[in-house]
């Protein structure tokens, strides 16, 4: 069964850092193009970076170019996504999903940060 | 980048039909064959229901549709039921390797 398991969402204060990792499994992980995607409360969705299956390029929208970070680990089937510098606007759902044709095609059940003080 | 527009809502009686527009640029919906469109209901990851325009991933029924014109790219849903009842967003290849989503539709049932 095809599955993405996100994980270390939770609530950090204005500044500080957060961790997100999604395990990837019945698919070859190696093979594809990742991304993170997140969506505010009650707002919709957003793009937030991607990363090539080899990890040499990665893409971030410019609000959090500078802050954020993408990377995986194909030997452990994980994808990451280093978060400093955390706002109030970057509360929100976090999910991970799978890029094939140039779409999202299997997304993970998401993780929640919430950032505030 | 911005959001590509989207109608805050759109509804039909079952059995009718709907259509979502998703306006954007020549630099995204227009520039590119790669539209594609999601599902999502209240508490849940969204799903892909259409890609590269108007391509159905395997167990989508054929009752969705896409199209595009333009710069604006547009989703149908053909015989409503009540289970279509959910959010739908558009989304679009930008240049170098980015990607922006719509604004998001609702769709209800009546």
């Amino acid at each position: 069964e095809v599955q993405l398991v996100e994980s270390g969402g939770g609530l950090v204060q204005p500044g500080g850092s957060l961790r997100l990792s999604c395990v990837v499994s019945g698919f070859t992980f190696s093979s594809h193009w990742m991304s993170w995607v997140r969506q505010a409360p009650g707002e919709g969705l957003e793009w937030v970076a991607n990363i090539k299956q080899d990890g040499s390029e990665t893409y971030y929208v410019d609000s959090v170019k500078g802050r954020f970070t993408i990377s995986r680990d194909n030997a452990k089937n994980s994808l990451y996504l280093q978060m400093n510098s955390l706002r109030a606007e970057d509360t929100a759902v976090y999910y991970c999903a799978r890029n094939e044709l140039t779409a999202f095609d299997i997304w993970g059940q998401g993780t929640m940060v919430t950032v505030s003080s | 980048q911005s959001a590509l527009t989207q109608p805050p809502s759109a509804s039909g009686s079952p059995g009718q039909s709907v259509t979502i527009s998703c306006t954007g640029t020549s630099s995204d919906v227009g520039g590119y064959d790669y539209v594609s469109w999601y599902q999502q209901h209240p508490g849940k990851a969204p799903k892909l229901m259409i890609y590269e325009v108007n391509k159905r991933p395997s167990g989508v029924p054929d009752r969705f549709s896409g199209s595009k014109s333009g710069n604006t790219a547009s989703l149908t849903v053909s015989g409503l039921q009540a289970q279509d009842e959910a959010d739908y967003y558009c989304s679009s290849y930008v240049v170098n390797n980015n990607y922006v989503f719509g604004t998001g539709t609702k769709v209800s049932v009546l």
